[in-house]
C-alpha cells in the first residue's frame, strides 16, 4: 500500500525556536496533504489543508503565521512550528491523497511527529 | 454543524462476544463516513467506508441516514482487535473530521 513517512518521529526544542516537520509520499504522488494536531486521549483536529504548489487553507482557530506549511513537491510537505512554546507541545500528523495506485481518494496517514517544547 | 460523536471512550468485551462502537454525525450534506484504526504503537489506518459496503477482518458499517449514524459491529471480537477506533466523516473535497475515539479492549 502506500506509505506516508514522517521526520522527525520525535523532536525536543527550547522554547523559542523553531521545528520542522516533514512529511513524505514514498511511493505515491500526493496531490493534497493534511496536517493534524492530537493533544493526549484526543482526537485528530485539522489543521490545515494543503495542495502542491499552492497556499495552504487553515481551519479556524489555526495561526497561519505560526504553522507555517508548505508543500512543494508532490511528494513532499513541511510543517514548522515558528517561536514554539509549551503549549505548543503536541503529536503531529500528516496525511496524504491524490494519485495512489489503490484509489484515488483514501488518505494514508503518517505514524506521527511527537514534539515537545520546554 | 458539521460533528462525530463516539459517546464510549473505552469498550471492554470478551474475546468471541459481539461488538459495538457507535459512531453519530451531524452533517447537512451527504455524507462520507469512515472508519479508522489504530493499534498499538502505529499508524491510523483505514478499516472501511460506507460507500464500499465492505467487510474487513470481519467488522462492518452500516449507514443509517434517519439515525445518523454509523455504527461499526463484529459478530465475534478477537484479542488482535484491541485498538484505538476513530469514526470519520469526509465534508466538502477532502476535508474529514474525526471523533473522539473509542478504545476497544478485547479480553481474553
Amino acid at each position: 500500500g502506500a506509505v506516508v513517512s514522517q521526520h522527525p518521529s520525535w523532536v525536543i526544542c527550547k522554547s523559542g525556536t523553531s521545528v520542522k516537520i516533514e512529511c513524505r509520499s514514498l511511493d505515491f504522488q500526493a496531490t493534497t496533504m493534511f496536517w493534524y494536531r492530537q493533544f493526549p486521549k484526543q482526537s485528530l483536529m485539522l489543521m490545515a489543508t494543503s495542495n502542491e504548489g499552492s497556499k495552504a487553507t487553515y481551519e479556524q482557530g489555526v495561526e497561519k503565521d505560526k504553522f507555517l506549511i508548505n508543500h512543494a513537491s508532490l511528494t513532499l510537505s513541511t510543517l514548522t512550528v515558528t517561536s514554539a512554546h509549551p503549549e505548543d507541545s503536541s503529536f503531529y500528523i500528516c496525511s496524504a491523497s491524490g494519485l495512489a495506485h489503490t484509489s484515488t481518494d483514501t488518505q494514508y496517514f503518517g505514524p506521527g511527529t511527537r514534539l515537545t517544547v520546554l | 454543524a458539521q460533528r462525530v460523536t463516539q459517546p464510549e471512550k473505552l469498550l471492554s468485551v470478551f474475546k468471541g462476544a459481539p461488538v459495538e462502537l457507535k459512531c453519530n454525525y451531524s452533517y447537512s450534506g451527504s455524507p462520507e463516513l469512515f472508519w479508522y484504526v489504530q493499534y498499538s504503537r502505529q499508524r491510523l489506518q483505514l478499516l472501511l467506508r460506507h460507500i464500499s459496503r465492505e467487510s474487513i477482518k470481519g467488522f462492518t458499517a452500516d449507514l443509517n441516514k434517519g439515525e445518523t449514524s454509523f455504527h461499526l459491529k463484529k459478530p465475534f471480537a478477537q484479542e488482535e482487535d484491541s485498538a484505538m477506533y476513530y469514526c470519520a466523516l469526509r465534508t466538502g473535497g477532502f476535508k474529514t473530521i474525526f471523533g473522539a475515539g473509542t478504545r476497544l479492549f478485547v479480553k481474553a
